[in-house]
């Protein structure tokens, strides 16, 4: 199993532009949450989902969007990208249970100029 | 809101000391805790989850958890400059699709 992916690994944007971040799951997990971290930060959540064509808003989900049309896949879409989205973004994913731990992808880190 | 406070650190401890890191939560219906390890640019991993009250034992790592007084530590026994990481606790929300708090971390640093 290869987990949790994301593309890409690495992306400089600007200001204004748009782009999607991918997240993939191969280990049939109903649950999904899209993070970003800041430098010194914890985590804090954006959106995340339940299962396919569910999702739901998280802590700080201005300037985002989100979708849920396969089990697998969950792609975050940034518009209009500005700089205070300069972060690193990682996608999640969980069984169902509230004992499951979540399972991280690999991360993107995102620079807005 | 719920809150996950952690001492942000930095700790430094010998190579072989024990390492303690402290959590407290705010939220009393949250029902399962987790310490993450996080290296420099890289994910957070997973190093303990805990749900009873007591302590948990794994290896070299033990978290401890008290509901009452809100509060989930994570020891280090024998600490190695492997551990020199951050430590991220999280706590659950069962009610909204299972989301985690993070604190901010706590960061590591084992002294050889």
């Amino acid at each position: 199993n290869a987990g949790v992916t994301q593309t890409p690994k690495f992306r400089i944007l600007k200001i204004g532009q748009s782009m999607t971040l991918q997240c993939t799951q191969d280990m049939n997990h109903n649950y999904m949450y899209w993070y970003r971290q800041d430098p010194g930060m914890g985590l804090k959540l954006i959106y995340y989902s339940v299962g396919a064509g569910i999702t739901d808003k998280g802590e700080v989900p201005n300037g985002y969007n989100v979708s849920r049309s396969t089990t697998e896949d969950f792609p975050l879409r940034l518009e209009l990208a500005a700089p205070s989205q300069t972060s690193v973004y990682f996608c999640a994913s969980s069984y169902s249970t509230s004992q499951e731990t979540q399972y991280f992808g690999p991360g993107t880190r995102l620079l807005v100029l | 809101q719920k809150e996950v406070e952690q001492n942000s650190g930095p700790l430094s401890v010998p190579e072989g000391a024990i390492a303690s890191l402290n959590c407290t939560y705010s939220d009393r219906v949250s029902q399962s805790f987790f310490w993450y390890r996080q290296y420099s640019g890289k994910s957070p991993e997973l190093i303990m989850s805990i749900y009873s009250n007591g302590d948990k034992e794994d290896g070299r790592f033990t978290a401890q958890l008290n509901k009452a007084s809100q509060y989930v530590s994570l020891l280090i026994r024998d600490s190695q400059p492997s551990d020199s990481a951050t430590y991220l606790c999280a706590v659950n929300d069962p009610g909204t699709g299972n989301q985690f708090y993070f604190g901010t971390g706590t960061s590591l640093t084992v002294i050889p």
